[in-house]
């Protein structure tokens, strides 16, 4: 595809429930990042992915957040039991990973609601 | 432990004033520094680099490595640059950190 893209775009969701979203890389980028942007916050750094190597979980907030990835491509982020503090947008990006000044291409994000 | 610091959470000016963007970022390597912006409604994106020195839309940011700091700039402030900016290091083969970010505000 022409960018990063992210699925759902919305989604809602009760207490309790697991949730799992998706990107979509551009094609050929070996680096993956998820970041979650609260309601006037920032973003704050959830899991970086970067070729065969072992995901950086630094970012990861508790053991209900999961990310996978598949070689290069597609990367799922799962929330289970998700709770109210949960509701976020989670924004993807990908990038080449490697070189110097390498531009990170953001997905539209997903918005999260826990009702 | 690398860190970007953005130290205002909001900052508002007229149309045609200067701007300025605080940025400061802790880091013991050589940094890659970037801007990002992200307009009402659209995805993040890339508003301009350290390296390539260049302006965009009229911003600037120069590095300053004894200061620690790429404050971003614009010596007239147009309505459209009303936007979320991030501040945002590399390091390790690209990975990014980025700043709470600074919500600017022209007003007409």
């Amino acid at each position: 595809g022409a960018g990063v893209s992210q699925s759902p775009s919305n989604k809602v969701t009760e207490k309790g429930k697991d949730v799992e979203l998706r990107c979509d890389p551009i094609s050929g980028h070996t680096a993956l990042y998820w970041y979650r942007q609260r309601l006037g916050q920032g973003l704050e750094f959830l899991i970086y992915f970067q070729g065969n190597s072992a995901p950086d979980k630094s970012g990861l907030p508790s053991d209900r957040f999961s990310a996978e990835r598949t070689g290069e491509s597609v990367s799922t982020l799962t929330i289970q039991r998700t709770q109210q503090e949960d509701s976020a947008v989670y924004l993807c990006a990908s990038s080449l990973g490697t070189g110097h000044s390498t531009e990170a291409f953001f997905g539209q994000g997903t918005r999260l609601t826990v009702v | 432990a690398q860190r970007v610091t953005q130290p205002e959470k909001l900052l508002s000016v007229f149309k045609g004033a200067p701007v300025e963007l605080k940025c400061n970022y802790s880091y013991s390597g050589s940094p890659e520094l970037f801007w990002y912006v992200q307009y009402s409604r659209q995805r993040l994106q890339l508003l301009l680099r350290h390296i390539s020195r260049e302006s965009i839309k009229g911003f600037t940011a120069d590095l300053n490595k004894g200061e620690t700091s790429f404050h971003l700039k614009k010596p007239f402030a147009q309505e459209e640059d009303s936007a979320m900016y991030y501040c945002a290091l590399a390091y390790n083969f690209n990975k990014f950190y980025f700043g709470s970010g600074t919500k600017l505000n022209v007003k007409p």
